[in-house]
Parts: C-alpha cells; structure tokens; sequence
C-alpha cells in the first residue's frame, strides 16, 4: 500500500460525457502528479501540482482539467469523453524532491464506450 | 526531441540473470529512476541514479552512464514473481511546461516473462 487512494476504480461511461477522477495523497506529500495508461503503453505525464498550485504540464488535452485543493487533495476531469480516453489514470505523490521515486495510486480504469 | 528506449519484452528462466537497456534523448536530466509494475497494477519504484555508476538493492542493481546516455537494469536470481513490465524514467525529461525538477518521463516499458 503506496499511501496514495485514487476513486473510483472503475468507471464506465458513454462518449461526450464528463467524468472526475478523485486522488488523496501520501500523508505529509504537497505534491501530486497525474499520468495516463493507454493499453500497452508507457505512463504519459498529465499535470503535476505542488501545495495547490500547477507546477508543470505536459501533454494534456485541453478538454482535460484538474485542480489541488487545500486540504492537498486533487481532481482530474474529463469533459467531452472519447473512446481514445479509455485508459488508466495514475496519480502520485512525492516525498522528497531530490530522488526519482513517486509513490501511485492503484488507479481509476475509466472505459469510454 | 525527446526519446527513451527500452526493449519491448525479455524472457529468462527462474534463477537466470536478465539486463534490461534503456537510452534516452531528452532537453533535461537529473537522474533515471526504474519502476516495476504488474499486469495493471501500481508501478512501483525499484531504484534511481542520479551519478554515473552502479546501484546495487538486493536482487536489483541499476546502472547509470550520464555521457552514454544509457543506463540497465539488472535483475539477478529470477524468480516467478519477477514477471512484470519494467519501465525506465528520466527526472528531468519529456515534453510539457513548467518545473522539469519533479517530473518523470517514463518509457514505455520493457515485458519480463519468467518461465519455470
């Protein structure tokens, strides 16, 4: 058990629609980062945010959002849904900022029909 | 650009030793880190060199030539459970904005089958 819970697990949803994807942290980690699985795939830097606030971003659609909120919890939604979206969505978090481990969620499994 | 390659599957026989590559070409570096993940589960953090040299954790030794640009993985004494995809990432690297000090661009994973 990493520490980080993402929910839900599962979603199933149709296209066009919206979904929001929820991630708690490692007790005492300011930061949060979100990656995309597609099937067979590496993991596809999303956002990463820090105490709140965006630190960086890389490849991520526009119809795709996500905030950290003050009690260091964070968001990613999904608007405008595509069956390209399905995918795996990770979050982690960070302990210390000078080492390359990140700590993940187990995932939410989102499959767009 | 930016780039990490890694070979796409390796198989090994229980208690055989296997290397897995990875090079990369990426605008920033701070370090590689090597993850293992299970059939969809959480990847999980193996190891990380920010120096050139070896890393040795148990079983597991990481490698890291920074003027290569290379850097392995080793896995010695395989077992069955060692099954798994096997994910190289660079600190530093990939594309996006913002702060490169925390991100982690990820390769798209080296499948390890261990047979009996």
């Amino acid at each position: 058990d990493s520490g980080v819970t993402q929910t839900p697990k599962h979603l199933i949803t149709a296209t066009g629609q919206r979904v929001t994807l929820r991630c708690s942290p490692r007790s005492g980690d300011l930061s949060v980062y979100w990656y995309q699985q597609s099937l067979d795939q590496g993991l596809q830097f999303l956002i990463q945010y820090y105490n709140g606030e965006e630190r960086a971003k890389g490849n991520i659609l526009e119809r795709f959002s996500a905030q950290q909120f003050p009690d260091l919890h964070s968001e990613l939604n999904l608007s405008s849904l595509e069956l390209g979206d399905s995918a795996l969505y990770f979050c982690a978090s960070r302990t210390d900022a000078n080492t390359g481990e990140l700590f993940f969620g187990e995932g939410s499994r989102l499959t767009v029909l | 650009g930016q780039s990490l390659e890694q070979p796409s599957e390796v198989t090994a026989v229980e208690g055989a030793i296997v290397q897995i590559n990875c090079t990369y070409q990426t605008s920033g570096f701070y370090g590689l880190s090597w993850y293992q993940q299970h059939d969809g589960g959480a990847p999980t953090f193996l190891s990380y060199n920010a120096l050139d040299g070896l890393e040795e954790t148990g079983r597991f030794s990481s490698f890291l030539s920074r003027s290569d640009s290379y850097g392995y993985l080793l896995l010695q004494e395989l077992q069955m459970k060692d099954s798994a995809s096997y994910f190289c990432a660079v600190r530093g690297g990939g594309p996006g904005r913002g702060s490169t000090l925390g991100r982690l661009y990820f390769g798209r994973g080296t499948q390890l089958t261990v047979w009996p």
